[in-house]
């Protein structure tokens, strides 16, 4: 399978503690995406990658939330003392060009 | 601000029938549209996509217009099948920042049998 790999596919968690999930991007793809859905809307930007820089991140990425793409191949987003809030499917996705192709998201629940 | 807006929140289409799924943007920036399709407890997968330059793009039983005057496009599925009830997000690039895509709110297609 050379789809875009995410990991865990569920997460559940407790009010202030950290988590962290993994993307594994189409290998050849030098961009990386995250972004956040919560229900009934949409996907939002969150960060994304070129190789291993971070070119850009979303005003919706607070303190908090830290993404790394180290060797510009997989990466990983981590929130630290979690909160409700932060209750949302999040989407990793790779491209070579224009056309994002996502993985199968991580379902994050705060309790 | 909503950049990308998809007004329809659902739609119900019998099988056979064409489904067209509309998206309104306000940014002109603009250059390139694209629709993705998303099943429950899946990620987006990519289904058509058009640049700003032309004002329809075909593929199979999908077609998208875009109307740039209006700042308009939509999907047009001929004819729907079942296998197509899903989310649909309509979605669109501001370059040169990076291809990040800026998403519609999703249109949930049921085609009835």
């Amino acid at each position: 399978d050379t789809g875009v790999s995410q990991d865990p596919r569920h997460k559940i968690t407790k009010r202030g503690q950290n988590v962290t999930f993994r993307c594994d991007p189409i290998s050849e793809h030098n961009r990386l995406y995250w972004y956040r859905q919560t229900l009934g809307q949409g996907p939002e930007f969150l960060t994304y990658f070129q190789n291993e820089a971070q070119l850009e991140k979303s005003r919706l990425l607070s303190d908090r939330f830290s993404a790394e793409r180290p060797k510009g191949s997989f990466s990983t987003l981590e929130i630290q003392r979690t909160e409700q809030g932060d209750s949302a499917m999040y989407l990793c996705a790779s491209s070579p060009n224009e056309k994002l192709f996502f993985g199968s998201g991580t379902q994050l629940s705060v309790l | 601000d909503q950049q990308v807006k998809q007004n329809s929140p659902s739609l119900s289409v019998q099988e056979g029938r064409i489904s067209i799924l509309n998206c309104d943007y306000t940014n002109s920036m603009f250059d390139y549209f694209l629709w993705y399709k998303k099943y429950p407890a899946e990620g987006p997968t990519f289904l058509i996509s058009i640049s700003s330059i032309k004002d329809k793009n075909e593929d199979g039983r999908f077609t998208v217009f875009l109307n740039k005057s209006a700042k308009h496009l939509s999907l047009h599925i001929v004819p729907s099948q079942p296998g197509d009830s899903a989310v649909y997000f309509c979605a669109a690039r501001r370059n040169p920042y990076g291809n990040k895509l800026v998403f519609g709110a999703g249109t949930i297609l049921r085609v009835k049998s």
